[in-house]
């Protein structure tokens, strides 16, 4: 069964941290890898997309990498600010599928001053 | 630029009512159309998909339906809702020519059923 599973559920930080949130899926083949973040009530929204060739890719404070090998992928977040306090969500598509999203559980980041 | 919304934010229904929950996409044509819920805790499920007018696939056996009526409308329906339909409901579009399948989240409706 394909899944998505990310780690740690939950991580607290102070402001002006760094810290990195894990991924690891059995989807595959899969078309692309993207980053979501959702401020709580909303809706998500794309951070990164990556296909299964690009290692890295970068949004702002945010940096995305991708090991197709062992399947795992981590979201890098520089400087936290309060703003980054949301879940940030893994998901994987799966190929020829326009529909077909493998959806992660999210990890619950939260930045205190 | 395209826009995406949602109503209501939230609801309040007694079980055995119906539901009617409306999403618009405005700014693009053609797009794909996806409803999803959000139980608290755990990942985006995929309700129902359309990539045209009429034309609607379920992923997940349930008491409830979508309809797409026209080319930027989207509803999801319940004749009579369970308590196990409570949850945030989300509705997403697509680009149906894009190879990376982004999809833009509208802001949501909190469904709580009593």
């Amino acid at each position: 069964k394909n899944q998505v599973e990310q780690s740690p559920q939950s991580l607290i930080i102070l402001e002006g941290k760094n810290c990195t949130l894990q991924c690891n899926y059995t989807v595959s083949p899969f078309s692309n890898l993207r980053w979501y973040k959702q401020d709580t009530g909303r809706g998500p929204v794309s951070l990164t997309i990556m296909t299964f060739s690009e290692n890295t890719k970068s949004n702002g404070r945010y940096t995305a990498t991708l090991d197709a090998d062992t399947k795992q992928s981590s979201l890098h977040i520089t400087a936290s600010q309060l703003s980054d306090s949301a879940s940030y969500i893994c998901v994987v598509s799966e190929p020829d599928g326009n529909y077909q999203l493998i959806w992660g559980a999210g990890t619950k980041l939260i930045i205190k001053p | 630029s395209q826009t995406i919304h949602q109503w209501p934010a939230t609801l309040v229904q007694p079980v055995g009512s119906p539901l009617s929950l409306e999403c618009t996409v405005e700014g693009t044509s053609n797009p794909n159309l996806y409803w999803y819920r959000q139980a608290a805790g755990r990942g985006l499920q995929l309700l129902f998909y359309s990539v045209g007018i009429g034309q609607i696939s379920s992923e997940v056996p349930q008491n409830l339906s979508a309809s797409r009526p026209q080319d930027r409308q989207f509803i999801l329906s319940s004749k009579k809702l369970l308590l196990s339909d409570s949850g945030f409901y989300l509705c997403a579009w697509s680009p149906g020519t894009t190879s990376y399948n982004e999809q833009f989240f509208g802001p949501g409706t909190r469904l709580t059923v009593l």
